[in-house]
């Protein structure tokens, strides 16, 4: 099956305490991204990636670090979390081949919380 | 990305068809309309998108406007699981692949 997988589901942690979520896809895309979903601010893009070695800053990267050393895995790592950090992650994926079909996968998501 | 206005929330009643509108009204030639959806505790996922003519999946219809400054989303019989939040986005795929999500329409459908 197709799909997005995002480990842990639910991590609580505290301030400081590095933590990596993992990302993984099984559909060969070259495109994955990091979301954060707060409550009145929506989904915005954290980093992305168009391939691998390549990565680069979305609309709120400060806080956060991604590598992309395998087509299938995008790591998002928090070296440091902050309180600020909880939120609801998602990964997605897609295909990046120019064209208009290109749809994104999301995974399930991440609950994190930072005390 | 061109900016879509949606209203923040609509009702319907199971088995009724359901139209939830977007404006785009500063959409350029070469911008994709894209329906993602968040049912609730998951991610997004893709609905339907077009350019110019209406489209049809088995999910759902796509009406768009004659001069693109609006479209419509057809859930043509909405059952208890279409409730969740909708996402109308603008797409130029000659400038990047970013999805720029904006508030949504919160669907609620009742019995």
């Amino acid at each position: 099956e197709a799909q997005v997988t995002q480990n842990p589901r639910y991590l609580i942690t505290v301030t400081g305490k590095k933590l990596t979520v993992t990302c993984s896809q099984n559909m060969n895309h070259e495109y994955m991204s990091w979301y954060r979903q707060d409550p009145g601010l929506g989904l915005r893009q954290i980093y992305y990636s168009m391939n691998v070695e390549v990565t680069d800053k979305g609309d709120v990267p400060e806080g956060y670090k991604v590598s992309r050393k395998e087509k299938r895995n995008f790591p998002l790592i928090l070296e440091s979390p902050s309180p600020n950090q909880t939120s609801l992650y998602f990964c997605a994926s897609s295909p990046l081949t120019g064209h208009h079909t290109d749809t994104q996968y999301f995974g399930p998501g991440t609950r994190l919380t930072v005390l | 990305d061109a900016k879509t206005t949606q209203p923040n929330s609509m009702e319907s009643n199971e088995e009724e068809p359901v139209h939830l509108p977007c404006n785009h009204s500063t959409i350029s030639g070469t911008d994709y309309i894209h329906w993602y959806r968040q049912l609730p505790s998951q991610g997004p996922e893709y609905v339907i998108h077009g350019l110019t003519s209406n489209v049809n999946n088995r999910m759902a219809s796509l009406a768009i406007a004659e001069d693109r400054k609006s479209s419509t989303l057809i859930l043509h019989r909405a059952t208890l699981r279409d409730a969740a939040v909708y996402y109308c986005i603008l797409r130029d795929y000659q400038a990047g692949t970013a999805l720029i999500f904006g508030k949504g329409t919160t669907l609620s459908v009742s019995s």
